[in-house]
């Protein structure tokens, strides 16, 4: 069964410091994998996609890497800042008939506190 | 561009009642999708649709129709809500199946 799971559930860090967050995938066939941003009521944006061929991948503070043969991935923030307190989604896609699936983890809950 | 958007952004309805959930995007994308997000969970992908005039069911289909008359317009109909149907929706757009996919901001739906 493809699942994504996501560790921790939540964490909470100060302002200033890093973290990185981790994402377990069991998804085949695997066609790439995304880590999105989503902030209280509203919709996740997009942080990075990693393709089979891609270790790690930067935007900005955000920085993901991927590990296709183990299937981990994680996200790490580097100086946290107070924006950066939302929810981490992982989410692995799937080929499935030629159409791209996205099977989403159930996300990390970051606070960061001043 | 206004990007995808959705409305209502709240709405309560009584079980049994009917309505549809609006979604419309500017960028052109041939996909569009419907997902659910309840606590604790992942989003589950409802329908999805590769194109105007085609539809497909995802993962928690039941209770929800859609219909592509255009590129554009992806709406979700509930034909008969339910409470298990509490949810918060979001609709999301992208560019061929491994584009980027962009999401609405999200309509917070209670059924009492």
């Amino acid at each position: 069964k493809n699942q994504v799971e996501q560790s921790p559930q939540s964490l909470i860090i100060l302002e200033g410091k890093n973290c990185t967050l981790q994402c377990n995938y069991t998804v085949s066939p695997f066609s790439n994998l995304r880590w999105y941003k989503q902030d209280t009521g509203r919709g996740p944006v997009s942080l990075t996609i990693m393709t089979f061929s891609e270790n790690t991948k930067s935007n900005g503070r955000y920085t993901a890497t991927l590990d296709a043969d183990t299937k981990q991935s994680s996200l790490h923030i580097t100086a946290s800042q107070l924006s950066d307190s939302a929810s981490y989604i992982c989410v692995v896609s799937a080929i499935s008939g030629g159409y791209n699936k996205l099977i989403f983890g159930a996300g990390t809950r970051l606070a960061v506190h001043p | 561009n206004a990007g995808v958007t959705q409305t209502p952004k709240f709405q309560v309805l009584k079980t049994g009642q009917s309505m549809t959930l609006q979604c419309a995007q500017d960028m052109n994308h041939e996909y569009m999708s419907w997902y659910r997000q309840d606590p604790g969970m992942g989003l589950r992908l409802i329908h999805y649709s590769v194109g105007a005039g085609i539809t497909d069911q995802g993962e928690v289909p039941n209770g929800y129709n859609v219909s592509r008359s255009t590129t554009e317009d992806f709406p979700l109909r509930l034909l008969s809500a339910a409470p298990s149907q509490t949810s918060v929706y979001f609709c999301a757009s992208r560019k061929g199946s491994r584009g980027e996919q962009y999401f609405g901001p999200g309509t917070r739906l209670t059924v009492t």
